[in-house]
């Protein structure tokens, strides 16, 4: 069965520094999302991306962040200059776009980061 | 806004049956997800409710109200698999983005 995969499964970055997230949805999907979830805490929306641009994003995902879909396989998210408060669990997600309400988002095994 | 409340934890005995409450207020509404999350792993899809009803499928079932703003998921013959975060879930004015409740962490007892 298809996945959507995920790496590294764990990033330690030094505060300042920036990182690249890495996502490989599957491949007959158009949709790809990133969410994020803090340890003990909510899973929460950053940024939904669709024919090559952003389509939502949320007031998490300001300026150091940015998502881009480099080739025809890969999806990425990077931040700019880490804070303490980036560590988190981030989720890449994709969907087939099928254009109704309902559009299943598959996960990702996630990226865990740790902002030192 | 939006706003999604569950209870935080619960306890139930395997073999038995739980129902798990959530309550949403949202600016739109598209349609109501239920999500199960094992710890450290990514959510997994269990159920989409739209339309009001009982939505069955196998062990889980999912109610939705949308007059109410009111759901629940029910797991009957609990096993200790099944222990684990639920997590309620809607779509508002945007279908694209999940907007996650904090889950209500079940635990199954033998």
């Amino acid at each position: 069965e298809p996945e959507v995969t995920q790496t590294p499964s764990h990033q330690v970055t030094q505060m300042g520094q920036e990182v690249i997230l890495r996502c490989v949805p599957i491949s007959n999907h158009l949709y790809f999302y990133w969410y994020r979830q803090i340890l003990g805490q909510k899973v929460e929306f950053l940024v939904s991306f669709y024919n090559n641009e952003i389509s939502e994003k949320s007031e998490i995902f300001d300026d150091q962040f940015s998502v881009e879909r480099p080739d025809g396989s890969n999806f990425t998210l990077k931040i700019r200059s880490t804070k303490l408060e980036d560590s988190a669990m981030y989720f890449c997600a994709s969907s087939l776009g099928t254009g109704g309400l309902f559009d299943e988002q598959y996960f990702g095994p996630g990226t865990r980061l740790t902002v030192t | 806004g939006q706003n999604i409340d569950q209870p935080t934890e619960m306890t139930a005995t395997e073999g038995a049956i739980v129902q798990i409450n959530c309550t949403y207020q949202t600016s739109g509404f598209n349609g109501l997800f239920w999500y199960q999350q094992h710890a450290g792993e990514a959510p997994t899809f269990l159920s989409y409710n739209v339309l009001d009803g009982l939505e069955e499928k196998g062990r889980f079932s999912s109610f939705l109200s949308r007059s109410k703003g009111y759901s629940y998921l029910l797991l009957k013959e609990l096993q200790m698999k099944d222990s684990a975060s639920y997590l309620c879930a809607v779509t508002g004015s945007s279908a694209s983005k999940i907007i996650f409740g904090s889950g209500t962490r079940l635990s199954i007892r033998p």
